[in-house]
């Protein structure tokens, strides 16, 4: 089993433009969660999804969106990029039908210029 | 607002010495618990999790907790430090209920240092 799988590991963009950010769940999961983690910070929940649905949000504005494909996979998109943007981004993925702890993935290093 | 706090930001122990960390939440009912850990540049591993039952839980790596509902407190703590334990840590909360173990409140997170 791989476990939650992220891609890429590292990325530089320059502000203003867009980025998409990718992630496999752990076999058997078929819920992915996002999360924001600033430098010296910890985690912030973006959204959840669910049979491709999005069905939690945090307090993130509308640049933030999502995807989830059949398979279960799940990309994070954020338009207009800010240089407060800057940030480790984490994937989650968890069960929906059973009370057990949301598995992450190593996450991806996102850095605003 | 729900909300996690844990109050010291930097913790330094000798290796061999005992460790507790701080976890405070504020939570309409009692929360599903976890504490993650975090090497740098790494994703999060789950070290232990409290849902219901026994308030005082045992994690991986020598690792136990324990609930106190009086005290809106869930502290980690582990008898003996090895040097492989430095990292950061992290007190999350979730809503009780299926699927909803995806959605955590995070703490601010406490580094340890571990000295020789």
């Amino acid at each position: 089993d791989a476990g939650v799988t992220q891609s890429p590991t590292h990325l530089i963009k320059t502000r203003g433009q867009q980025v998409t950010l990718r992630c496999s769940p752990k076999s058997g999961h078929d819920t992915v969660s996002w999360y924001q983690q600033a430098l010296g910070q910890g985690p912030q929940f973006i959204f959840q999804y669910y049979e491709e649905e999005e069905r939690q949000r945090g307090n993130f504005p509308d640049r933030f969106s999502g995807h989830q494909f059949p398979n279960y996979s799940s990309e994070l998109n954020v338009n207009a990029l800010l240089l407060g943007d800057s940030a480790l981004y984490l994937c989650a993925s968890s069960p929906l039908d059973r009370d057990t702890e949301a598995f992450f993935g190593q996450g991806t290093r996102l850095t605003v210029v | 607002a729900q909300s996690v706090t844990q109050p010291d930001i930097h913790i330094t122990v000798s290796e061999g010495a005992s460790l507790e960390l701080r976890c405070n939440y504020s939570y309409g009912a009692t929360p599903y618990l976890f504490w993650y850990v975090q090497s740098p540049g790494q994703g999060l591993q789950l070290l232990l999790k409290y849902f219901s039952g026994d308030t005082l839980v045992q994690g991986i790596k020598g690792f136990e907790a324990e609930f106190k509902r009086s005290q809106s407190s869930f502290n980690l703590r582990k008898p003996s430090v090895h040097w492989s334990d430095a990292a950061e840590y992290f007190c999350a909360v979730a809503q009780p209920g299926s699927g909803n173990t995806g959605k955590l409140i995070f703490g601010q997170g406490t580094t340890l240092q571990v000295k020789p």
